[in-house]
């Protein structure tokens, strides 16, 4: 299996604050790399796939960049409502695995 | 508007078989784009990804869940399950079912509520 590992595991920020979530695969997924939102109790939310494509609706102040093995994705400009936890994922290989978590906080 | 909705017992007891259906509206299950998946979430914890199936019926199971899991398609009925043996407190979670985008490179662009499952006598 790909291993996906996520760093920070947490993270606290400010509205208006820019951060950035890293991504590494254990080997290479090109670019099938997918970042999802979810708040609690919630589904998650397919935010960006392909590494770097913004899911329709997905303001644009979120982004994704990265290829092979390393990706990022920054959210430029917190809002209160991005305060939430986001998984990385690949759907390179099956079984598509993701990675443990950011918890974003205020 | 496609949705997904998850079905079955809320609680099951160990060393059971725990179902899961997950009933497709708004689109076919049967359509060529699309595969099928099922991911879970322990209390408090991170997303596991349990496997996907094809309307053809191919399936791609995660091997860490040591055949333990089966999914199958129903088109007639636009549905498809889950089927997992031997459960354990373990597999308490919630669980998801979800569609993979072909397009989006297999991304998960639409997901169920997800429904709890509790493994308890």
């Amino acid at each position: 299996d790909i291993q996906m590992t996520q760093s920070p595991s947490s993270l606290s920020a400010s509205i208006g604050d820019r951060v950035t979530i890293t991504c590494r695969a254990s080997q290479t997924i090109s670019d099938y790399l997918n970042w999802f939102q979810q708040k609690p109790g919630k589904a998650p939310k397919l935010l960006i796939y392909a590494a770097s494509i913004l899911q329709s609706g997905v303001p644009s102040r979120f982004s994704g960049s990265g290829s092979v093995t390393d990706f990022t994705l920054t959210i430029s400009g917190l809002h209160p409502e991005d305060f939430a936890t986001y998984y990385c994922q690949q759907s390179y290989s099956s079984p598509y695995t993701f990675g443990q978590g950011t918890n974003l906080e205020i | 508007q496609l949705q997904l909705q998850e079905s079955g017992p809320g609680l099951v007891t160990p060393s059971e078989t725990l179902s899961l259906t997950c009933t497709v509206s708004g689109g076919s299950i049967s359509s060529s784009t699309y595969y099928w998946g099922w991911i879970r979430q322990p209390p408090g914890k991170g997303l596991e990804w349990i496997g996907s199936i094809y309307y053809s019926g191919s399936t791609y199971d995660n091997p860490s869940l040591k055949s333990r899991v089966s999914i199958s398609v129903d088109t007639s009925k636009n549905q498809f399950s889950l089927k997992m043996t031997s459960v354990t407190a373990a597999d308490t979670a919630v669980y998801y079912c979800a569609r993979l985008n072909k397009n989006y490179y297999y991304a998960v662009d639409v997901w169920g509520q997800g429904t709890t499952v509790t493994v308890s006598s």
